[in-house]
């Protein structure tokens, strides 16, 4: 599967604690988003990367959120003290390089239930 | 910022055709995408516009117009698999990529 990998694909957890999601894109995008997304609601930009680099944060990630892309490949998204509104779908996507946001590929998801 | 507009709901029958609209406002605007996603599925690309014009894949096609702000994506011979949400999304360089609220699309037989 030479697809966008999200682990894990879901992860219910108790109010207070930290939780870790992983992506592995596609091996030659160089360029990795991370979104989230409720029910009935399209996916909300949170992060970009090129490369090991993170470019862009949207102004709704908390300081509780923070992600990174240590070599350039998988990324991990961590969201610390967790709160049932951090209750989502997590989305990771990347593009190909070289390319404008033409095509972005999607992996599953991880489904975060917080409770 | 980016904001983006587009109906919430659209129904139609199997073999129909239907349209979803899209309006934006953004700055530093390069293109407008369209994504499917089933539920419980990944969104999935379905077909981007830079230039004003039909672009057209199969039974889909787009449709942009830079001066109006404004796109719709037209399905064509719907099937009951095109049951789904479509979202519009804008893409402001390199980085950005905003998506929509979506339309969810209904088709019945």
């Amino acid at each position: 599967d030479t697809g966008v990998s999200q682990n894990p694909r879901h992860k219910i957890t108790k109010r207070g604690q930290n939780v870790t999601f992983r992506c592995d894109p596609i091996s030659e995008h160089n360029r990795l988003y991370w979104y989230r997304q409720t029910l009935g609601q399209g996916p909300e930009f949170l992060t970009y990367f090129q490369n090991e680099a993170q470019l862009e944060k949207s102004r709704l990630l908390s300081d509780r959120f923070s992600a990174e892309r240590p070599k350039g490949s998988f990324s991990t998204l961590e969201i610390q003290r967790t709160e049932q509104g951090d209750s989502a779908m997590y989305l990771c996507a990347s593009i190909v390089p070289g390319q404008l946001n033409t095509e972005a590929f999607f992996g599953q998801g991880t489904r975060l239930t917080v409770v | 910022g980016q904001s983006l507009e587009q109906p919430s709901e659209v129904t139609a029958v199997e073999g129909a055709i239907v349209q979803i609209n899209c309006t934006y406002q953004t700055s530093g605007f390069y293109g407008l995408s369209w994504y499917q996603q089933h539920d419980g599925g990944a969104p999935t690309f379905l077909s981007y516009n830079a230039l004003d014009g039909l672009e057209e894949t199969g039974r889909f096609s787009s449709f942009l117009s830079r001066s109006d702000s404004y796109g719709y994506l037209l399905l064509q011979e719907l099937q009951m698999k095109d049951s789904a949400s479509y979202f519009c999304a804008v893409s402001s360089g390199y980085s950005t990529l905003t998506f929509g609220k979506g339309t969810m699309l209904l088709v019945s037989p």
